[in-house]
Parts: C-alpha cells; sequence; structure tokens
C-alpha cells in the first residue's frame, strides 16, 4: 500500500547509544516531517525538509539530527540517546501542507 | 505565533450520544484548518479539513466548521460509536508550510 514506512516499531537503546530511524514515503511528496508525541504535550516538531536537499529546525531540534536522503527518504539519527528522548516518532509527509500530512505508523523508542 | 487549543480530556460517552469537541486556534491570516484522529497504537490519520471560512469538513459522520468569526473548528458527530474511541486533534497549516496540532483530547465510548 502506497504511504510512509518507519522503521523500526520499537527500539530500547541505553543511555549514550546512537541509532537511525528510517522513513520513506513513495507518493513523490515533497515535504517531509519528524515529530515526537509524549503524553500530555501532543506532537511536536523536531526536523523538517521542504524539498530534497533542504533540512530546517522545528520546535525540539536539540540531540537529533536529520538527513534527505533522496526525495523519498527522511532519516532522524540520535547521536547519544538520553532518557528524555524516550518517546514516540512519527515520520509524515505531504505535498503541500494545506493538504494535510499522511503519517507513517510510529516508532516507540524506550532509552534505558 | 499561530496555536491551536482544544478542549483536554478524557472524554468519555455512552454509545449513540453527541459529540461536541471544541478547538480554537490562533493565526494570521486563514490558515488551512484539520481534524486528525489516532486509533491506538497507529499514526495519525486526516479525519477531516477545511480550507476557508464557512466551510464544513465532514467525514465518517464526524463534521467540523470553520468559523472565522470565533476563530474555531469544533468537531461534531450526532451518533458516537464504541469504535470511534480514539485520541483526536485539532491541528492548523501555518505560512511556513508546516501543520501545527493540539494536544489531544482523548475520546471513551462506553457500550
Amino acid at each position: 500500500n502506497a504511504g510512509v514506512t518507519q522503521t523500526p516499531k520499537f527500539q530500547v537503546l541505553k543511555t549514550g547509544q546512537s541509532m537511525t530511524l528510517q522513513c520513506a514515503q513513495d507518493m513523490n511528496h515533497n515535504s517531509m516531517y519528524w515529530y515526537r508525541q509524549d503524553p500530555g504535550m501532543g506532537l511536536r516538531l523536531i526536523y523538517y525538509s521542504a524539498s530534497e536537499g533542504t533540512t530546517d529546525k522545528g520546535e525540539v531540534p536539540n540531540g537529533y539530527n536529520v538527513s534527505r536522503l533522496n526525495k523519498r527518504e527522511f532519516s532522524l539519527r540520535l547521536e547519544s540517546a538520553a532518557p528524555s528522548q524516550t518517546s514516540v516518532y512519527f515520520c509524515a509527509s505531504s505535498r503541500q501542507g494545506s493538504y494535510g500530512y499522511t503519517f507513517g505508523s510510529g516508532t516507540r523508542l524506550t532509552v534505558v | 505565533g499561530d496555536s491551536v487549543t482544544q478542549m483536554e480530556g478524557p472524554v468519555t460517552l455512552s454509545e449513540e450520544a453527541f459529540l461536541t469537541i471544541n478547538c480554537t486556534y490562533t493565526a494570521t491570516g486563514y490558515p488551512s484548518l484539520f481534524w486528525y484522529v489516532q486509533y491506538p497504537g497507529e499514526g495519525l490519520q486526516l479525519l477531516l479539513k477545511a480550507t476557508k471560512a464557512d466551510d464544513k469538513g465532514s467525514n465518517k459522520g464526524f463534521e467540523a466548521t470553520y468559523r472565522k468569526e470565533t476563530t474555531s473548528f469544533h468537531l461534531e458527530k450526532g451518533s458516537v460509536q464504541v469504535s470511534d474511541s480514539a485520541v483526536y486533534f485539532c491541528a492548523l497549516w501555518d505560512r511556513d508550510d508546516k501543520i501545527i496540532f493540539g494536544k489531544g483530547t482523548r475520546l471513551h465510548i462506553l457500550p
């Protein structure tokens, strides 16, 4: 099915470890986004990419890096994981924001 | 900056009850407005949207009307079902081509 695919679905890290969350979309969308979802906080934007080759910081970028590898793929990297990064991470894409986003099913990350 | 405020939950209703989830926004100009739904263990799905004042978005029995004069976009459904139990997010599209989400309202429907 067409849509946004995130891997992995679940991950447990130890403090200080690094990892990359992968996201790919097959809808030929220009824009891609990474959000984190925490209880009582709603969704907060980490980074976004308005087009291939560009990335910009969102509301909570500290501790994260991103790469827009090509039009389809947008990865999120945690260089040195901290317990405060325990969260559910969602990737989304859009042709244009006014049309709304298509979301992936999320990655549940626990940092111990 | 732009923002979205929605009623806090959880909201608990009996099956077939009338549902309203309030949402108001602050924005420059006239942004597109959305309601998203998140079922347990899943990502967010677009439920409905409206792009200009007085537009009514509708889907799966849910409706919301873009009210410019009250800067509101309240979600309504005439008769809820147990399967409507989920978290509902109000959102707006801002001028920087990003969507800003409210904090979400958890809805529980009792059989």
